[in-house]
């Protein structure tokens, strides 16, 4: 299995809402990634964890929270979200943050806040 | 931190005709180099990648090459087809960062029929 599955596909949610992504790999991965994508542009970076726990938080707004329940999942809990949120969101994973391997990416939640 | 370039940002090519894609960084450092498809509406997808202590890697029409002095490395697809007609991204990994990707700004690739 070499699958990244994300939850939901899609999501419409108002800026007073509270929702979460979901993010789930089998394949044995101690790095998992959350990123956001905007049209055209390139992936960027929200957050990594590595064996469970938060290595880096690129300055994310509070109004994201990740959370990783254990190895094989990882959320994005959204509150308070502002329409400019709107983006695919990638959650990705790799066999180990040092590692310098393949990151294997889902396929995304499409994410629009109104 | 790492900032990675990416160019050109569009290239059209005829079916079967080659595609060449440039990237350079500009941490010495980084190490791991992927390059990365993604179709439209559909997940970014590894398609080759390269470590520094490697100066070419081919994979039946792709192809990447890294000059570590010149800091640039490039992406050759050749016999292009349809099928390849997607936006290609570009990464650095660097450890002093952690070893996050730093991705280029992509180049929307058209195979014209």
């Amino acid at each position: 299995d070499t699958e990244v599955t994300q939850t939901p596909k899609h999501l419409v949610m108002g800026m007073t809402n509270k929702k979460s992504l979901k993010c789930e790999q089998h394949m044995g991965h101690r790095a998992m990634y959350w990123y956001k994508q905007k049209a055209k542009k390139p992936p960027e970076l929200m957050f990594v964890y590595s064996y469970e726990k938060l290595s880096i938080n690129e300055s994310v707004p509070s109004r994201f929270s990740p959370e990783c329940p254990n190895s094989s999942l990882l959320n994005l809990h959204l509150h308070a979200l502002q329409p400019e949120d709107s983006a695919l969101y990638l959650c990705a994973s790799s066999l180990g943050q040092a590692l310098n391997t393949e990151a294997f990416f889902g396929q995304g939640t499409r994410l629009t806040v109104v | 931190g790492e900032n990675v370039e990416q160019h050109p940002s569009t290239l059209s090519v005829q079916e079967g005709d080659s595609a060449v894609i440039k990237c350079t960084y500009s941490d010495s450092a980084s190490n791991y180099f992927p390059w990365y498809k993604q179709e439209l509406g559909k997940r970014p997808q590894l398609i080759i990648d390269i470590r520094s202590n490697v100066g070419e890697k081919k994979d039946q029409r792709i192809a990447v090459t890294l000059n570590k002095t010149a800091k640039h490395f490039s992406l050759h697809i050749t016999e292009t087809q349809p099928e390849d007609s997607a936006v290609y991204f570009c990464a650095a990994s660097t450890p002093s960062g952690d070893y996050k990707l730093s991705f280029g700004a992509g180049t929307t690739v058209t195979v014209r029929a």
